[in-house]
């Protein structure tokens, strides 16, 4: 089983859709929760980071920790065409230290 | 806003030769870490490295590979004897002591 599971999409919504995508993850001791997004053949660059369970919101961006069902999503509403993109989910189990990764989503939203 | 530096962005190189991968991390920031992305494949850890020294490696990070710190500001990594499945993008990463990473935009490196 891998440590850290993500919904393998690709994931194709109309602009202005509320997108949902998902990770799960088999390591409790992880507590820290990034988004992170990769456009094609560039660094992946930081969306959201929560710590330990509850919501966090920023701007369009909603993200969902549930430590209880090992579970984190991430939500896009009024989604864009620029949020085209692959979406990696990542935890870490320290304050700073090594980082696992998802396979990523890859959204792309239509105009 | 702040930025980490990756250079170059594309190098190819002959197996079996050595290559050094440079990072200009975020002045600020204490914790330097490599990842590396082979094409269609997840980001993996290589190595993470706090005051002057590794914390953690993983078990790509053979004795083939080495980081080192050479000034205040530059992060390095280098592979000694490079092999055909060494090509990926290998990004450099830094962060403070909580929150996320600010990632550079890679170097692909494209061993022949």
């Amino acid at each position: 089983q891998k440590e850290v599971e993500q919904d393998p999409g690709p994931l194709s919504v109309p602009e202005g859709a509320i997108v949902s995508l998902n990770c799960t993850y088999s390591n409790s001791a992880f507590q820290y929760f990034m988004w992170y997004r990769q456009y094609s053949r560039k660094g992946p660059e930081l969306l959201m980071y929560t710590y330990s369970s509850g919501n966090k919101e920023d701007g369009r961006f909603t993200a969902q920790v549930d430590k209880s069902s090992k579970y984190i999503s991430l939500f896009i509403r009024d989604s864009q065409p620029s949020d085209s993109a692959t979406y990696l989910c990542a935890m870490r189990n320290t304050n700073a230290g090594k980082s696992t990764f998802g396979d990523g989503t890859t959204l792309t939203v239509k105009p | 806003e702040p930025e980490v530096t990756q250079t170059p962005s594309h190098q190819v190189t002959q197996m079996g030769q050595e290559v050094i991968l440079r990072c200009v991390p975020i002045s600020n920031h204490l914790y330097f870490y490599w990842y590396r992305q082979i094409l269609g494949q997840k980001v993996e850890f290589l190595v993470s490295f706090y005051n002057n020294e590794i914390s953690e490696k993983s078990e790509i990070f053979d004795d083939q590979f080495s980081v080192e710190r050479p000034d205040g500001s530059n992060f390095t990594l280098k592979i000694r004897s490079t092999k055909l499945e060494d090509s990926a993008m290998y990004f450099c990463a830094s962060s403070e002591e909580y929150g996320g990473y600010t990632f550079g935009s890679g170097t692909r490196l494209t061993v022949v």
